[in-house]
């Protein structure tokens, strides 16, 4: 099994550009979700979406959009990216909302 | 406020030798504690679970144990190996139910354990 696979694995971008993050899982999770990880801060929750269809905004939610394309995938956007948005990302899924499966990260630098 | 506590940030240990890691925590309502493995450049891994009324719970080498009255898990690693090194992260789950986890995260430990 795959699990929750994240692309692309690196990426820099240019202050300003936009992209998005993908994510897909294979473990029929109804919850996915997107997190950042930055060094001393942990990891903090910025979108999840509880089934297909809905999306909420978690502790760190600005300068991000989401998309649940349907039940496997869902994908982080940024529309104009800035250097504070350098970290690195995790996507997540979920059969209960407390045991996550996490990806392997997506690590973005913002020059 | 929810919080969770970890301690030490870093420690850096000799092959073979015994460890413990430290959570406190200040959330409720509680309902879960997991100890996660990451290791560097990937995504955290479950390694225990304990709900309120299980005070031990094993791993192969790793024995996390939790007190819920003074709101203290710990993590201990046996004989470490090379391959221990890593973050360990102590994650607590708010009893408040639904799919947006109410999860809490601690900033973790980095282990090294030198040859």
């Amino acid at each position: 099994n795959a699990g929750v696979t994240q692309t692309p694995k690196f990426q820099v971008l240019k202050t300003g550009q936009s992209m998005t993050l993908q994510c897909a899982q294979d473990m029929n999770h109804n919850s996915m979700y997107w997190y950042r990880q930055d060094p001393g801060m942990g990891l903090r929750l910025i979108y999840y979406s509880a089934s297909e269809g809905t999306t909420d905004k978690g502790e760190v939610p600005n300068g991000y959009n989401v998309s649940r394309l349907n039940k496997r995938e869902f994908s982080l956007r940024l529309e104009s990216a800035a250097p504070s948005q350098t970290s690195v990302y995790f996507c997540a899924s979920s059969p209960d909302g407390q045991d996550l499966r996490f990806g392997q990260g997506t690590r973005l630098t913002v020059v | 406020k929810n919080q969770v506590e970890q301690s030490p940030q870093s420690l850096i240990i000799l092959e073979g030798k015994n460890c413990t890691l430290q959570c406190n925590y200040t959330v409720s309502p509680f309902s879960n504690l997991r100890w996660y493995k990451q290791d560097t450049g990937r995504g955290p891994v479950s390694l225990t679970i304990m709900t309120f009324s299980e005070n031990t719970k094993s791993n192969g080498r790793y024995t996390a144990t939790l007190d819920a009255d003074t709101k203290q898990s710990s993590l201990h690693i046996t004989a470490s190996q090379l391959s221990d090194s890593a973050s360990y992260i102590c994650v607590v789950s708010l009893n408040y139910g639904g799919s947006q986890g109410n999860l809490i995260f601690g900033k973790g430990t980095k282990l090294s354990v030198k040859p």
